[in-house]
């Protein structure tokens, strides 16, 4: 089985602060995504990677920024956190090319 | 992107099935409909997708309108354990195509 792995469940950090997300995938894959999720707004897509040290904006991106050095390992991050980035962040991965994408189970971030 | 349009939430007895509907009425030929689930404090999970042609797997059965404008997720036998959001997704094909997840369908299983 696929395996998308986050770092952690839930984070508390405070206003101003750079936070990191991690995130790994167990099966080689060359796609990964992070998305946030927010009541009544669904799954908002923040980056993309196709490939090591490729990215891609996603819908909403202003704020974060990414790093894709290993081809298993998919960073978010905040340069200064704020409160509206308080939210559900979601991994995601999938081969080049096929379908099904896998996500990891989440990370619930709360900037203070 | 193509939207779809699904209602906010539904109601099922347990073990009776479940048919989940989904309006896509601006797909364009080369969408496929994808269909995933979030269970409560998890990711979203693979159900099914499909192109033209109705589809079965373990999971669920994808039923597609003649003029794909709509599709049906159908769990056959509704248990608790398929109480989730469900969402539907139109994505384009290409090596490019990406998921754009919209607020999908809350399934409430009832003893």
């Amino acid at each position: 089985d696929v395996k998308v792995t986050q770092s952690s469940r839930y984070l508390v950090k405070r206003t101003g602060e750079k936070v990191f997300l991690e995130c790994v995938q167990d099966m080689d894959h060359e796609n990964m995504f992070w998305y946030r999720q927010d009541p009544g707004l669904g799954l908002r897509l923040i980056y993309f990677s196709y490939d090591v040290k490729m990215k891609e904006k996603g819908d909403i991106p202003e704020g974060y920024s990414v790093s894709r050095e290993k081809k298993e390992r998919f960073s978010l991050i905040l340069e200064s956190a704020s409160t509206n980035q308080t939210s559900m962040y979601l991994c995601a991965s999938r081969r080049q090319g096929s379908w099904p994408q896998h996500f990891g189970d989440g990370t619930r971030l709360s900037i203070l | 992107d193509a939207k779809t349009t699904q209602p906010n939430s539904m109601e099922s007895n347990e073990e009776e099935p479940v048919h989940l509907p989904c309006n896509h009425s601006t797909i364009s030929g080369t969408d496929y409909i994808h269909w995933y689930r979030q269970l409560p404090s998890q990711g979203p999970e693979y159900v099914i997708h499909g192109l033209t042609s109705n589809v079965n797997n373990r999971m669920a059965s994808l039923a597609i309108a003649e003029d794909r404008k709509s599709s049906t997720l159908i769990l056959h036998r509704a248990t608790l354990r398929d109480a989730a959001v469900y969402y539907c997704i139109l994505r384009f094909t290409g090596t490019a195509s990406k998921l754009t997840f919209g607020t999908g369908t809350r399934l409430q299983v009832t003893l």
